[in-house]
């Protein structure tokens, strides 16, 4: 089945910098690739995905990048602010084998703490 | 607004005892999920459905059986809970992806305490 690492576990961060978190996953077959941004006490929330036909997508503050020959995706966040404190977590899904193309697999989370 | 509701916040149930975990969608979403979540270890797949009383083990069912009897109600159960079993469960929901993965939605999850 599919394996997903995420990296770094925690990261702090001064305000206005940028932030990057990494991805790896293990099945070529995955096509979808989501970022989840979970927020002390509250529920995952989807923040932005990407699927394999793009290289690159970007949401304002958040970018996240794909390079599916290296099989690994990174998220990034420019300009940070203290509501960008949250744990993060990337998943990998969309391979097509017994309605495995419904189900993802999720990283270990990174725990980023903007500094004021 | 999609929305995924539990049954609880929070539950404390004794060793042994048969625990009921229940998740309800509004959105007539086809797939639903349970996933445990662990400091350090992320968000583990228990099971899932696609339909109702369809079922497929996700990447954890052992100690774990599920139920769906109706398309917007999907149910956990622990047939005798144990104390490895403590965690935060979360329920999400989905539409069908057709042929590449889609958002999930998640519930606001259950902290479950096992004695």
């Amino acid at each position: 089945g599919e394996n997903v690492e995420q990296h770094p576990s925690t990261l702090s961060v001064q305000e206005g910098d940028s932030a990057v978190i990494k991805c790896t996953y293990s099945d070529s077959a995955s096509n979808y690739f989501p970022w989840y941004k979970q927020e002390l006490g509250k529920r995952p929330q989807l923040i932005i995905d990407i699927r394999s036909n793009v290289g690159e997508k970007k949401d304002q503050r958040i970018a996240v990048t794909l390079n599916k020959t290296a099989k690994h995706f990174s998220l990034h966040i420019t300009e940070t602010q203290p509501e960008d404190s949250a744990v993060y977590f990337c998943a990998a899904g969309g391979a097509i084998s017994n309605f495995g193309n419904e189900k993802l697999t999720f990283g270990t989370g990174t725990r980023l703490t903007i500094i004021p | 607004d999609v929305k995924v509701t539990q049954s609880s916040r929070y539950l404390v149930k004794r060793t042994g005892e048969k625990v009921f975990l229940e998740c309800v969608q509004d959105m007539d979403h086809e797939n639903m999920f349970w996933y445990r979540q662990d400091p350090g270890l992320g968000l583990r797949l228990i099971y899932f459905s696609y339909d109702v009383k369809m079922k497929e083990k996700g990447d954890i069912p052992e100690g774990y059986s599920v139920s769906r009897e109706k398309k917007e109600r999907f149910s956990l159960i622990l047939e005798s809970a144990s104390t490895n079993q403590t965690s935060m469960y979360l329920c999400a929901s989905s539409p069908p992806s057709g042929l590449i993965g889609n958002e999930q939605f998640f519930g606001p999850g259950t902290r479950l305490t096992v004695l």
